[in-house]
């Protein structure tokens, strides 16, 4: 079974700063990774993804991060964030074929609040 | 701008009552997923569906929950009885087909269960 940790529950940040969020997964096998976020009552939506390729994945809202095998590690980063930035954000993996009948189950972290301040 | 619609948004309901959520998912997606987002549990798996067949729902308390997909633009996701402990949010998600790696997710119903 797959496992993802996400390393700090809340990250405070003044607005136009640099912020890392960090994730790390455990896996036997090779995974995919992402990262969701989600605004106050709202879903998750899909910010990036890394299914194979280019370790630095680029997303939505002028946000990267970069696949590190050797560390499993998928931290997410922005070089800048806004006040409208200030979301939970999830780091998930899922395994090809984990569910019965052959489906993609996503594990999700338990989440990172970021909040962005003025 | 496609997306997985959910009804209701907000539910607050009493212990032993019967609680019906329900999920549009994206046209032409044949994979739907339900899922419960707790403080406590985080977001876990209930159970998901293919071609509106049930492939996985060994995440679900099997004796009060039940899901199905009446039809292809329809999943229901049941509780009855209800319980204070099933207070969460529920959501649904979809995605092209099973092998597809990205998940739509829809806004979700906060169930509420005095």
């Amino acid at each position: 079974a797959q496992s993802v940790t996400q390393l700090d529950s809340q990250v405070p940040v003044f607005e136009e700063a640099p912020v890392e969020l960090r994730c790390n997964y455990s896996s036997s096998v090779s995974v995919y990774l992402f990262w969701y976020v989600q605004y106050p009552n709202q879903g998750l939506q899909l910010l990036l993804k890394y299914l194979s390729g280019s370790t630095l994945v680029k997303g939505i809202n002028g946000f990267e991060a970069e696949f590190n095998k050797s560390q499993t590690s998928f931290h997410l980063r922005k070089p800048s964030v806004h006040i409208s930035d200030t979301a939970e954000y999830f780091c998930a993996v899922s395994v090809e074929g984990e569910l019965t009948g052959g489906g993609n189950k996503l594990t999700f972290g338990t989440g990172t609040q970021l909040k962005v301040e003025l | 701008d496609a997306r997985v619609t959910q009804t209701p948004r907000h539910k607050v309901t009493e212990m032993g009552q019967e609680v019906t959520m329900r999920c549009q998912p994206i046209l032409g997606h044949n994979t739907v997923f339900w899922y419960r987002q707790t403080m406590m549990q985080g977001l876990e798996l209930l159970a998901y569906f293919r071609n509106r067949a049930p492939l996985d729902d060994s995440g679900m308390p099997k004796d009060r929950f039940s899901a199905e997909m009446p039809d292809a633009t329809l999943a229901t996701l049941k509780i009855q009885p209800s319980e204070p402990r099933d207070s969460a949010v529920y959501f649904c998600a979809s995605a092209v087909d099973m092998s597809q790696e990205t998940q739509y997710f829809g806004p979700g119903t906060r169930l509420l269960v005095l």
